[in-house]
């Protein structure tokens, strides 16, 4: 079946220090979202990707999907103590029904 | 945006008994919902996909007769942890979508469940 990878697992960088996760699918994939969990919170949806090639921008954060559709990463420019979380990705193959995520990039983020 | 409840937030029982966990949409309509666990520092594993009046989807490995799933209503869904024994014990989360697959998630704030 489907797997989607994601590395790091962690990260701890100095506040103003960039950050990216990357996340990799075994198979092809109809669309990608990325989702933010905040210690003790629930996942919430940032972004989906459609397109092959696609980069989106939500201010700080930069959202890219591969010419392949196989991959993509999430980078965050000049960090801040708000960005702690653990960011998952998650994939839909083209013949699937339900998103299966990645173990997710724990970021923490110090002043 | 979309909001989705989730009952209880946070529930201890004795091994053996019961759990039941709702989830509802608020203010959306929700043809399917989705199932997760989520073990301490993990991701989400997908348990079950559960479709407004019809039988849940469950993944392999995932016991039907343990988690009963029932989406009798476009706004409601449950999971029942039935026999629950301490190795049970996980956050369990629900999501809904507002259209059909592959569409964004809406999640509720999840339900540690603690089995002694």
């Amino acid at each position: 079946g489907q797997q989607v990878m994601q590395i790091p697992q962690y990260q701890h960088v100095q506040e103003g220090e960039d950050f990216t996760t990357y996340c990799n699918s075994s198979t092809t994939l109809s669309n990608i979202q990325w989702y933010k969990q905040r210690p003790g919170g629930h996942p919430v949806f940032l972004i989906q990707l459609v397109k092959s090639g696609e980069v989106k921008k939500q201010k700080r954060l930069t959202f890219q999907f591969g010419e392949a559709k196989k991959n993509s990463s999430l980078h965050i420019t000049a960090t801040q103590t708000t960005d702690v979380g653990t960011y998952f990705c998650a994939g839909i193959e083209n013949s699937g029904y339900a998103l299966n995520f990645g173990k997710g990039t724990s970021l923490l983020v110090t002043p | 945006g979309a909001v989705v409840s989730q009952h209880p937030s946070r529930v201890i029982c004795k091994s053996g008994t019961s759990v039941k966990i709702e989830c509802r949409s608020l203010d959306f309509q929700a043809t399917t919902m989705f199932w997760y666990r989520q073990f301490p520092k993990k991701s989400l594993m997908l348990m079950a996909t559960s479709n407004e009046g019809s039988k849940a989807t469950y993944e392999q490995g995932v016991e039907k007769d343990k988690f009963l799933i029932n989406h009798a209503s476009l706004t409601l869904s449950t999971l029942t942890v039935t026999s629950a024994h301490p190795e049970d014990s996980s956050f369990y989360i629900c999501s809904a979508s507002r259209g059909g697959n592959g569409e964004k998630l809406f999640f509720g704030s999840g339900t540690q469940l603690s089995v002694l």
